[in-house]
């Protein structure tokens, strides 16, 4: 498995702020996602973070929204911009990890999130 | 985005019982996660299957990876109170092998 931890666990933020989560693993993984979960949801996928290039982004999200920085392979943070209401989820990072000869994806705690 | 149908959306049951949920999808998966999210915590992962018609077993827990590939089951046996959760199905495949997720399955187990 891989451990990953986040930070912060939880923040509560006013309306037009913006807020950076980090996403530490305890070693160097290829593939790290954000996901999100609205109240209630099941997860989607934000973006891929990408090592050294610009994060992908899944339909839906955009970099200006939510910017995405990976300055390497044990790292990301998510920066949730110019927060709303509407914003107010679980933000989850996830690595891919070998699994025997396959690979398999783990999350990390989550950062809970409450835009008033 | 893209979701996987998984049923029941919910069970209440009695400690001791069986449960089984599944998960069916109009599309081919490579691969099948079944994850288990305790409130308040990030999503961890009980079963991964990877092979059609592969059956594995993780305790009390048991989970298929269908014939077809476009489903999966997850049983568990014998319930105890800490069954309790969000139970994530996860399929992977497909142009761009994203993770798919069910839309899960709330676990209640009284006592």
């Amino acid at each position: 498995s891989a451990v990953i931890s986040q930070k912060p666990s939880r923040d509560i933020c006013q309306r037009g702020t913006s807020l950076t989560i980090q996403c530490q693993v305890d070693s160097q993984v290829t593939m790290m996602f954000w996901y999100r979960q609205q109240p209630g949801q099941s997860l989607t996928l934000i973006a891929t973070a990408n090592q050294g290039s610009e994060a992908t982004y899944e339909s839906g999200f955009v970099i200006d929204k939510f910017p995405i920085s990976r300055p390497n392979l044990t790292f990301s943070t998510l920066t949730v911009s110019n927060m709303s209401p509407e914003d107010s989820s679980i933000y989850l990072c996830s690595v891919v990890r070998p699994q025997g000869f396959q690979e398999t994806q783990y999350f990390g705690p989550g950062t809970r999130l409450l835009v008033l | 985005g893209q979701q996987l149908n998984q049923s029941p959306q919910s069970m209440f049951i009695q400690e001791g019982e069986d449960v089984s949920m599944n998960c069916t999808s109009s599309s081919i998966f490579n691969t099948w996660l079944w994850y288990k999210q305790d409130p308040g915590e990030g999503p961890v992962l009980l079963i991964a299957l990877y092979k059609a018609g592969e059956l594995t077993s993780n305790g009390r827990l048991t989970a298929q990876f269908g014939i077809t590939r476009k489903d999966s089951f997850l049983n568990i046996s014998a319930s105890i109170p800490s069954d309790v959760g969000i139970y994530f199905c996860a399929g992977q495949g497909g142009a761009t092998n994203k993770l798919i997720f069910g839309t899960g399955t709330l676990l209640a187990v009284q006592p």
